[in-house]
Formats: C-alpha cells, sequence, structure tokens
C-alpha cells in the first residue's frame, strides 16, 4: 500500500521529557511537512522540507526540531522548550512543493 | 498567502445538496483554490482544485465566479458520513510553494 504513515497513533509523555513523533511515506514525494491542530482550529505549519538534507521552519517552529536525512522519512522531535505540546500532530508529503498536499492519519501528543 | 472567510458552522439533511462558500478577496493571480474535508482524530483528505469557472469530480464541485474573490463548494445529495470541516485554501500554484495556510473551516453536520 502507498501512503503516508505516522506512528503511533496516540503517545503519552511527562512534561520535561523530549519526544519524537514518526512520519514515513513511500510515495517518493520530494516535499514533506509537519502541521500541528488544537481542537477546534485549523491547522499550523512547524516544519517543512522541499527536499532530502533541507528543511525550514514554518510559523510555529519554535520548540520543535526535525530532520530529513532519507527522503521518505521526516521525523518531528518536541523538545522540553516547547511551551505547550499536547496537540494533534499531522505530517504531509507532495510530490513537489507545489503539489497537492496528502496527509498521514496523525499522532494525538498528551503531556502532562 | 491571501486570507480565507468561511462559515464557521453549517447544518443540512441527507439528501440535500449543500453549498459552502469561501471568500478570498486578495486572491492573486497565480493562485489556485483548494478544498479539505476533514472528520475527527484524521488528517485533512483532498476534495477538489480549480483556477476559474466551474471543477466538478467524482465528490464535489466548485464554482468560480470570474473576479475569483470567492468560490463555492457543492456537494450534491448528502449523506451523515459528510459531517466534517471543509477547508477551503488559497495558494500559489496549486497548492502553495511554502506550504497550506489553514483557517478555523466551516464545520458541516448532516442530520438524518
Amino acid at each position: 500500500d502507498g501512503g503516508i504513515t505516522q506512528s503511533p497513533k496516540y503517545l503519552f509523555r511527562k512534561e520535561g521529557q523530549n519526544v519524537t513523533l514518526s512520519c514515513e511515506q513511500n510515495l517518493n514525494h520530494d516535499a514533506m511537512y509537519w502541521y500541528r491542530q488544537d481542537p477546534g482550529q485549523g491547522l499550523r505549519l512547524i516544519y517543512y522540507s522541499q527536499i532530502v538534507n533541507d528543511f525550514q521552519k514554518g510559523d510555529i517552529a519554535e520548540g520543535y526540531s526535525v530532520s530529513r536525512e532519507k527522503k521518505e522519512s521526516f521525523p518531528l522531535t518536541v523538545t522540553s522548550a516547547q511551551k505547550n505540546p499536547t496537540a494533534f500532530y499531522l505530517c504531509a508529503s507532495s510530490i513537489d512543493p507545489a503539489g497537492t498536499q496528502y496527509f498521514g492519519p496523525g499522532t494525538r501528543l498528551t503531556v502532562t | 498567502l491571501a486570507k480565507t472567510t468561511q462559515p464557521i458552522s453549517m447544518d443540512s439533511y441527507e439528501g440535500q445538496e449543500v453549498n459552502i462558500t469561501c471568500s478570498h478577496n486578495n486572491i492573486a493571480t497565480n493562485d489556485y483554490i483548494t478544498w479539505y474535508q476533514q472528520f475527527p482524530s484524521q488528517g485533512p483528505r483532498f476534495i477538489i482544485q480549480g483556477y476559474k469557472t466551474k471543477v466538478t469530480n467524482e465528490v464535489a464541485s466548485l464554482f468560480i465566479p470570474a473576479d475569483r474573490k470567492s468560490s463555492t463548494l457543492s456537494l450534491p445529495r448528502v449523506s451523515l458520513s459528510d459531517t466534517a470541516v471543509y477547508y477551503c485554501l488559497v495558494g500559489d500554484r496549486p497548492a502553495g510553494r511554502r506550504a497550506l495556510t489553514f483557517g478555523s473551516g466551516t464545520r458541516l453536520q448532516v442530520q438524518p
């Protein structure tokens, strides 16, 4: 099956811990994105990558970090510096930076 | 990126046609209009995209007037499973060079 996978679906962490969210795609897409969604709100862009070994900050990058060492993988680390990390995190990819974005199923992170 | 304005919520009944209008007064010449659908705790799903006049696919139709300052997503004969949040996005060909900017969307509730 082709698509975007995010794991795990639910994640729980204690405050002060870093946590890494996984995003993998086998669509051979160049561009990948991370969004955050809070209850009743739209999506906000955290980071995006147009090509391997390159990534750019989005609108709310503070407290997050990413890497893009492989075309199919774009993991997101939520650091202890992120003040309100509890949210629904969505990964997306597109064939190129101008292409239609396709989303993964999301990871719901709860930090207590 | 052009800002979009949509109704916060709409109600309908099964079998009716639903039209959701989006305003985008500052749309640029190169901008396309894209609609996504999102169910609770899932990633958004691409529905339809257009530049001008009318676009139709197996799911919906998109009507864009000549001045392109608004667009209308038309869902024919909705069912309960169409209950979701619908997002209108406007960006540089076709989904934005940088990434998508999501507003709060329109929450459609379909009643039996």
